[in-house]
């Protein structure tokens, strides 16, 4: 089956930099996609790799390795803003996208 | 108004009750999307539309009923529903649907927040 894997839950400092992980097993691959989620809003696209390496943005990068599965993306200089639920999703062979539960990033004083 | 608006943002019914959700995109877009999110589990695809013509329903229970007039507007009519069916429920868009990764460029509405009793 396919599956996206991602932790549930972090919690990170004002300031620091954190790194949320994303694995997945698909039937393919045609992309893998972060998503934000601000408490009570719309999800709003974040970034896009297709292939592998790091693309920064901002005080956002995302990396991708196809070889392995994995993706994270990097969140530095934390702001209390920040504080969110990121999605990780693939487009599968079909370009639908498969998404992971999310994980809530909680941002500390 | 731009970007995906969707109303209600909340409902509350009873499970012989009769609703519609609606939204309604100003991008521009062609490919429309419903998606039902609940806690701590993925987004679960319902149904899309690509140039108002429904392309996918990934076994969507029949109380469930989606509706697409033209390319800028989505409805989801409800009945009989479940208790289980409370989440909040997405709209999205994108410029096209399938064929391309950019199809998978979602700009997503706030969600309307369903709570059946």
């Amino acid at each position: 089956g396919q599956n996206i894997d991602q932790p549930t839950e972090m919690t990170a400092t004002e300031g620091a930099i954190v790194q949320i992980n994303c694995t997945y097993q698909t039937s393919g691959f045609n992309g893998l996609f972060w998503y934000q989620q601000h408490a009570g809003e719309a999800p709003t696209f974040l970034s896009y790799n297709v292939l592998d390496g790091l693309e920064e943005k901002g005080r956002f990068s995302s990396f991708l390795s196809r070889s392995k599965g994995y993706s994270y993306l990097l969140l530095k200089e934390l702001q209390m803003k920040d504080s969110a639920s990121y999605l990780c999703a693939v487009s599968d062979s079909n370009y639908q996208l498969i998404w992971g539960a999310g994980t809530k990033l909680i941002i500390k004083p | 108004e731009t970007g995906v608006t969707q109303t209600p943002r909340h409902l509350v019914m009873g499970m012989t009750n009769k609703k519609s959700l609606k939204c309604e995109q100003h991008l521009g877009h062609n490919a429309m999307y419903w998606y039902k999110q609940s806690a701590k589990k993925p987004l679960e695809l319902m149904f899309v539309y690509n140039f108002k013509e429904q392309t996918e329903n990934n076994s969507v229970p029949s109380r469930f009923s989606p509706e697409c007039p033209n390319s800028s507007h989505l409805f989801l009519h409800l009945h009989t529903l479940q208790p289980e069916d409370s989440a909040l429920y997405l709209c999205a868009s994108s410029p096209l649907s399938g064929g391309s990764s950019g199809a998978n460029v979602l700009t997503f509405g706030a969600g309307s927040r369903l709570t059946v009793l």
